[in-house]
């Protein structure tokens, strides 16, 4: 059973709009969720995190939303630039000496010029 | 150079075949992973170490093996390759005071015919 889901394999958004991105886990015991970004032929790279305790992670264009009572967490990138096109993955972890990360299947943005 | 290196970028071999896929990190981490990609299906870990003496299979650890062989050195077999093993492959590492963010290689795009 999928502990990360994101239920859009693709979004397309127009420059200079906002592109939100979902995610949804089904484990209370995460305590840290970060987001990766993967251009083709390129190993993922981190993006932004939020921790458990908190609710809202904010950084240049990206913020990372956290509802823990609706075990969903979203990333908000605006203004949306070409750029950003790319497969994004939310992942989960639960911390500690069980360091894993739990990945999601990735959602594709595309942003258009 | 790169923090963490995969060898090689792309190999395509034949079924039955042993293949070694190679990683090593100048990031001084304890800790490192190996996921494969396949599309629509996200990052799915197939074994762990959080220190040379210390291994640990995944998610999907059937049909592979893996050696540590230093810190820095940590590498993944198929003993004997199938074409649902066709797949990106990527190496990751961690650091153990804060497990949470991954530095990923580049990847290793195999091809099993």
């Amino acid at each position: 059973d999928q502990q990360v889901k994101q239920n859009s394999p693709s979004l397309s958004v127009q420059e200079g709009r906002i592109s939100i991105l979902n995610c949804d886990y089904t484990n209370s015991m995460f305590d840290y969720f970060l987001w990766y970004k993967k251009y083709p032929a390129e190993g993922p790279t981190f993006l932004i995190s939020i921790s458990s305790i908190k609710d809202k992670n904010e950084d240049g264009r990206f913020t990372v939303f956290l509802n823990k009572s609706a075990k969903h967490l979203s990333l908000h990138i605006v203004p949306s630039q070409p750029g950003d096109s790319a497969v994004y993955f939310c992942a989960a972890t639960l911390g500690g000496s069980q360091g894993n990360l739990i990945f999601g299947k990735g959602t594709k943005l595309s942003v258009k010029p | 150079d790169a923090d963490v290196t995969q060898t090689p970028r792309n190999r395509i071999t034949k079924t039955g075949k042993r293949i070694m896929l190679e990683c090593s990190q100048t990031k001084g981490h304890d800790r490192m992973y190996w996921y494969r990609q396949d599309p629509g299906l996200g990052l799915r870990l197939i074994y762990y170490s959080f220190d040379v003496k210390d291994i640990n299979k995944g998610e999907i650890s059937d049909g592979y093996s893996v050696s540590r062989q230093a810190q820095a050195k940590f590498s993944l077999s198929l003993e004997s390759a199938i074409p649902n093993q066709t797949a990106l492959y990527f190496c990751a590492t961690s650091d153990n005071r804060d497990g949470y963010g991954y530095t990923f290689g580049s990847g290793t795009r195999l091809t099993v015919v």
